[in-house]
């Protein structure tokens, strides 16, 4: 079974901390993506991964940034957290063009 | 940014209703079209990924078409079962593999 963890279910931070939040998945996926999903706008793509150390910015980038060293490991980090980062964060990861997502379990985050 | 628009928003049927959800999407630079099943305090699960215009995927009572010419594809439930309530997400693949959900449909099914 493919495996895609998040490092935390649940994270309460202050405004202005550098957060960081990890996903790492097991099988080898090429591609690696951060979405968040706040109520009524479903999952709004961050930033995606196609390789170890490529990345493209999503539809909302602003105020994150990602880092990937490794191939199994895809990092959000939020520079400074704000109040409007509140949200539930979704990592995916996905082997190919045509093949299907697989999702980690999601980090809900409250920025304080 | 890229538009993919579900509609309803939400949907409450009563079970063994059958029902039907709509995705639009843009026609260009368009690989595939994924949906997902989302329920409560579990992650997005895939249902279909479907690439071919006309296509059409059936898992049990689950079904969905695509039409990439007029970019659109629709989901359809029958004989709607309280288990099925969760909130269903298509998502547009572009060639680059990247992949843009829309904002779900919400069904609520009633026993």
């Amino acid at each position: 079974d493919v495996k895609v963890t998040q490092s935390s279910r649940y994270l309460v931070k202050r405004t202005g901390e550098k957060v960081f939040l990890e996903c790492v998945q097991d099988m080898d996926h090429e591609n690696m993506f951060w979405y968040r999903q706040d109520p009524g706008l479903g999952l709004r793509l961050i930033y995606f991964s196609y390789d170890v150390k490529m990345k493209e910015k999503g539809d909302i980038p602003e105020g994150y940034s990602v880092s990937r060293e490794k191939k199994e490991r895809f990092s959000l980090i939020l520079e400074s957290a704000s109040t409007n980062q509140t949200s539930m964060y979704l990592c995916a990861s996905k082997p190919g063009t045509l093949d299907e997502a697989f999702f980690g379990q999601g980090t809900r985050l409250t920025v304080v | 940014i890229l538009n993919v628009e579900q509609s309803p928003q939400s949907l409450h049927v009563q079970e063994g209703d059958s029902t039907n959800f709509t995705c639009s999407f843009p026609s260009s630079n368009f690989y595939a079209l994924h949906w997902y099943r989302w329920e409560t305090a579990k992650s997005p699960e895939a249902l279909f990924v479907m690439t071919l215009n006309g296509d059409e995927k059936k898992k049990g009572r689950i079904s969905a078409t695509l039409n990439t010419k007029e970019g659109y594809s629709y989901l359809y439930i029958k004989g709607s079962q309280p288990e099925d309530s969760a909130t269903y997400l298509c998502a547009f693949n572009n060639a680059g593999n990247m992949l843009t959900f829309g904002g779900g449909t919400r069904l609520m099914v009633k026993p």
